[in-house]
């Protein structure tokens, strides 16, 4: 009965590079939100995603940011050429369709550009 | 669109004495949930209460309570006999009923219980 999975917990990457975070959903979730906690700050819608579809990505940068989640495996936020001010926390919900049963968090991955 | 407000950015108080965290929100839709959550210095997000905007009764749940005033768009959240423990961020947050929806998260409020 894990709740949601994310993982790395912390990932360090150069500028440029690219950064993949992971995100399993709670078991029997259909639903998965990507948000990002710059420092200081709250946290801020990015991504909406159902099992291979992309429902909302409002929140998402125009450049460099993907989303994904596919049909078998866990949900991935891709960053690519990461800059120092992707530096953030980047955190992972998941739901059933019907949100009256409330939204579960992952622990979240703090992500470092040096 | 929706909007979440915590004005409050910190607050410190000393052990023991009662604290208020104020939120205030702005929707269109008619049926929403409004969530609170706490961030303690660990990172992780604790959920801790969701109202139905149906629903204005006040909720009590130990030493936390929460009052929802439709009236005045506001979900304020009261711990009573605070405790060191308490300290963290809380957010306030809020989505649509209908069909799975982003939540809308205001700034936050660090509190820092004093012993």
């Amino acid at each position: 009965n894990a709740g949601v999975m994310q993982n790395p917990r912390h990932l360090v990457r150069r500028r440029g590079q690219e950064a993949r975070l992971r995100c399993s959903p709670m078991k029997g979730h259909s639903h998965v939100y990507w948000y990002r906690q710059l420092p200081e700050e709250g946290l801020k819608f990015m991504v909406y995603l159902q099992k291979e579809n992309i429902i909302d990505e409002s929140g998402m940068p125009k450049e460099r940011f993907s989303a994904e989640f596919p049909k078998e495996g866990p949900s991935i936020l891709r960053i690519q050429q990461v800059v120092r001010g992707d530096s953030a926390a980047y955190f992972c919900a998941s739901s059933p369709l019907d949100t009256s049963y409330g939204y579960t968090f992952g622990s979240g991955t703090r992500l470092t550009v040096v | 669109a929706q909007k979440v407000t915590q004005a409050q950015t910190e607050i410190s108080v000393v052990e023991k004495e009662d604290v208020t965290l104020d939120c205030v929100y702005e929707t269109r839709d008619t049926t929403y949930y409004l969530f609170w959550y706490k961030q303690p210095p660990s990172g992780e997000l604790v959920f801790l209460i969701r109202r139905n905007s149906f629903d204005e009764q006040n909720e009590i749940s130990g030493r936390y309570s929460w009052n929802f005033q439709k009236s005045t768009s506001s979900f304020n959240f009261t711990i009573t006999a605070s405790q060191v423990v308490d300290s963290a961020v809380y957010f306030c947050a809020l989505t649509r009923v209908q069909g799975a929806q982003k939540l809308v998260f205001g700034q936050g409020t660090r509190l820092t219980i004093n012993p």
